[in-house]
């Protein structure tokens, strides 16, 4: 069965730029969604086909797809945007990767 | 803005059904653009996709618990339900139930897209 691997854990200090890797073969042909979760509350939609903000997310959120890695961008990081960051496909399913847990320096 | 809710007994005795309903409200069940799915997270852990379902009545489960999962639609009440069954301490998890669109291929095939938005989760603790 299809897998997404990201890290554990990423560090991004204030201000800078944080990058949440998605690993899956062959990833780049499929539509890659960013979810994030803050403790205690339900994922929000950050980011859908590869690239797409919804409405009400801050430009600072960007993504992008290609080969075996998608990749969820965060620029100018605040402290509000430490959470866990989820990667979402479908593969005959819906396969989510295990989370990345983003802290801001 | 469609919103939804969880509903449904936060504690369930190992061996039952899991039973609980979402309740869809500022939208319908019935718009033919949207599926309809459940979505669990143990705690501390990431996100399991359960199963959707389409308002014709539809469905598509993860193989991994298609052999005790059930989701059915009331148009009517406007709700989707979900039920589990022979559950056991490794189901217990916040349940989350949220939309997706998605897209039929030519073969007849449907692919989910993006869930949004999503409930705010129920947490269900199986124990006796």
């Amino acid at each position: 069965s299809y897998e997404l691997t990201q890290p554990l854990s990423v560090s991004v200090a204030l201000g800078q730029t944080a990058r949440i890797t998605c690993g899956g073969n062959n990833i780049g042909s499929k539509n890659v969604h960013w979810y994030q979760q803050k403790p205690g509350q339900a994922p929000v939609l950050v980011i859908y086909r590869d690239s797409n903000r919804p409405s009400g997310i801050p430009e600072r959120f960007s993504g992008s797809n290609s080969g075996n890695t998608a990749t969820l961008t965060i620029s100018r990081a605040q402290a509000g945007d430490e959470a866990d960051y989820y990667c979402q496909v479908w593969d005959s399913r819906v396969v989510f990767g295990g989370g990345t847990k983003l802290t801001v320096l | 803005q469609v919103q939804l809710q969880e509903s449904g007994p936060g504690l369930v005795k190992p061996s039952e059904t899991l039973s609980l309903t979402c309740t869809v409200s500022g939208g319908s069940v019935s718009s033919g653009s949207y599926y309809w799915s459940w979505i669990r997270q143990p705690p501390g852990k990431g996100l399991e996709w359960i199963g959707y379902i389409y308002y014709s009545g539809s469905t598509n489960y993860n193989p991994s618990l298609k052999s005790r999962v059930t989701i059915s639609v009331d148009t009517s009440k406007n709700q989707f339900s979900l039920k589990l069954s022979s559950v056991t301490a490794a189901d217990t998890a916040v349940y989350y139930c949220a939309r997706s669109s998605g897209d039929i291929t030519i073969f007849g095939v449907v692919i989910l897209y993006w869930f949004d938005p999503w409930g705010q989760g129920t947490l269900v603790t199986v124990s006796s």
